[in-house]
């Protein structure tokens, strides 16, 4: 079965502190990996898709790395405006466009 | 630049009674989607839709729930008697290519059925 896990659930971090947020996916065929931002009461912002293991993407202070088991998003000296939820999603087996998200992991930046 | 529109941000409605969410998606994508997400939950598929029919759905999407393009811009959810636990963030989205390119998704219609 399709499936998406990401860690933590919950992160706090003072600005400028870097960290980094995990997704592990278990997928018959990667079609894409993305990343989204959600802020409170929004819809998904789309940031990132990944292809294939080894690729990278960068934007601002966010990079996101992808192998064949999971994918990282890298943020680097967060600033506030950083906080929201961050989503991983994968197109599942079908091949419909059909997106499978995680549950998203909760960032805090504390100035 | 371009977005997915979704109207109206926020239903009331009584239990039982039918609601339609609406939504204009990307003018050149032709991949449609639903999905929702009820309060502190993950994003939950509903269906997607390509060229005037559904081609996937989830178990979620029962007979209650219907789509429609009924013109060449709008995009509808229609669920035809309203349960509480239907209650939840509904979110749009259209791709271009579907499996291949990346979706992008409204702002979201708020339903909350009493």
């Amino acid at each position: 079965e399709d499936q998406v896990t990401q860690s933590p659930e919950a992160l706090r971090l003072q600005e400028g502190e870097s960290s980094s947020l995990n997704c592990s996916y278990t997928v018959s065929g990667l079609r894409g990996l993305f990343w989204y931002r959600q802020d409170p009461g929004k819809g998904p912002e789309f940031l990132f898709t990944l292809y294939s293991a080894g690729e990278e993407k960068e934007k601002e202070r966010l990079k996101a790395t992808l192998t064949k088991k999971e994918s990282f998003l890298h943020i680097t000296a967060p600033k506030p405006e950083d906080s929201a939820t961050y989503l991983c999603a994968v197109h599942g087996s079908s091949n419909t466009g059909k997106l499978i998200f995680g549950q998203g992991t909760t960032l805090q930046v504390k100035p | 630049e371009p977005e997915v529109t979704q109207t109206p941000s926020h239903q009331v409605t009584q239990m039982g009674q039918e609601v339609i969410l609406r939504c204009v998606p990307i003018s050149n994508h032709l991949y449609f989607y639903w999905y929702r997400q009820i309060l502190g939950q993950k994003v939950e598929f509903l269906v997607s839709f390509y060229n005037n029919e559904i081609s996937e759905k989830s178990e979620i999407f029962d007979d209650q729930f219907s789509v429609e393009r009924p013109d060449g811009s709008n995009f509808t959810l229609k669920i035809r008697s309203t349960k509480l636990e239907d209650s939840a963030m509904y979110f749009c989205a259209s791709s271009e290519q579907g499996s291949v390119t990346e979706a992008f998704f409204g702002q979201g219609t708020r339903l909350t059925v009493v």
